[in-house]
């Protein structure tokens, strides 16, 4: 089975400030790479998507990945955040048949003034 | 308006009693499937649909059924519900399970089973 690590569950940030959300996962196999995000008291909404190309992915919201097959990482990055941004955010794995997606535990996201 | 839709947004229920949670999309989307939520635990899926009448589980099965008998709706039924179910239930719908295209996630059923 695929699995999803994110390494910080929560980070505090001061508004303006740029931000890396951390996302490892481990797999033998091809894989998609999603970054979801989630407001309170909502579903998730899909930020970006790697399926395959180019490694660098641009995303909604001034948010970028880059997708690095040798360290299986696909870090999530954004150079100025916004009091708008807190959020919990989730990084996902999809591979082998592509009907199974895996979820990493999520990382709360507190921009601060 | 495209949308998915989840009934009901939440349910207190006790121990043994049967439950269904219903899912309904209006994008005429072939995937459908469905998650929990747990702090500290992201989202795990329980089960997926790649079509009508053709499901198949995902990582946390036990204690689910689901069935897939029309294209929009794809319902979660709790036979007999147990404490450790308690949790935030998403629905997500994707418009092939071979396009690997964003999935729409409905609002969620916070269920709590005592």
């Amino acid at each position: 089975a695929q699995s999803v690590t994110q390494l910080d569950s929560q980070v505090p940030v001061f508004e303006e400030a740029p931000v890396e959300l951390r996302c490892n996962y481990s797999s033998s196999v091809s894989v998609y790479l999603f970054w979801y995000v989630q407001y309170p008291n909502q579903g998730l909404q899909l930020l970006l998507k790697y399926l395959s190309g180019s490694t660098l992915v641009k995303g909604i919201n001034g948010f970028e990945a880059e997708f690095n097959k040798s360290q299986t990482s696909f870090h999530l990055r954004k150079p100025s955040v916004h009091i708008s941004d807190t959020a919990e955010y989730f990084c996902a794995v999809s591979a082998g048949n592509f009907n199974k997606f895996y979820f990493g535990s999520g990382t709360k996201l507190n921009v601060k003034p | 308006e495209a949308q998915v839709t989840q009934n009901p947004r939440y349910l207190i229920t006790v121990t043994g009693k049967k439950l269904t949670v219903t899912c309904s999309q209006n994008m005429n989307h072939e995937y459908m499937s469905w998650y929990r939520q747990d702090p500290g635990l992201g989202l795990r899926q329980i089960y997926y649909s790649m079509n009508v009448e053709v499901t198949d589980k995902g990582d946390v099965p036990e204690g689910y059924k689901v069935s897939r008998k029309e294209k929009r709706n794809f319902p979660l039924i709790l036979e007999s519900p147990s404490p450790n179910q308690t949790s935030l239930y998403f629905c997500a719908t994707q418009p092939s399970s071979g396009s690997h295209r964003e999935q729409y996630f409905g609002p969620g059923t916070r269920l709590t089973v005592t």
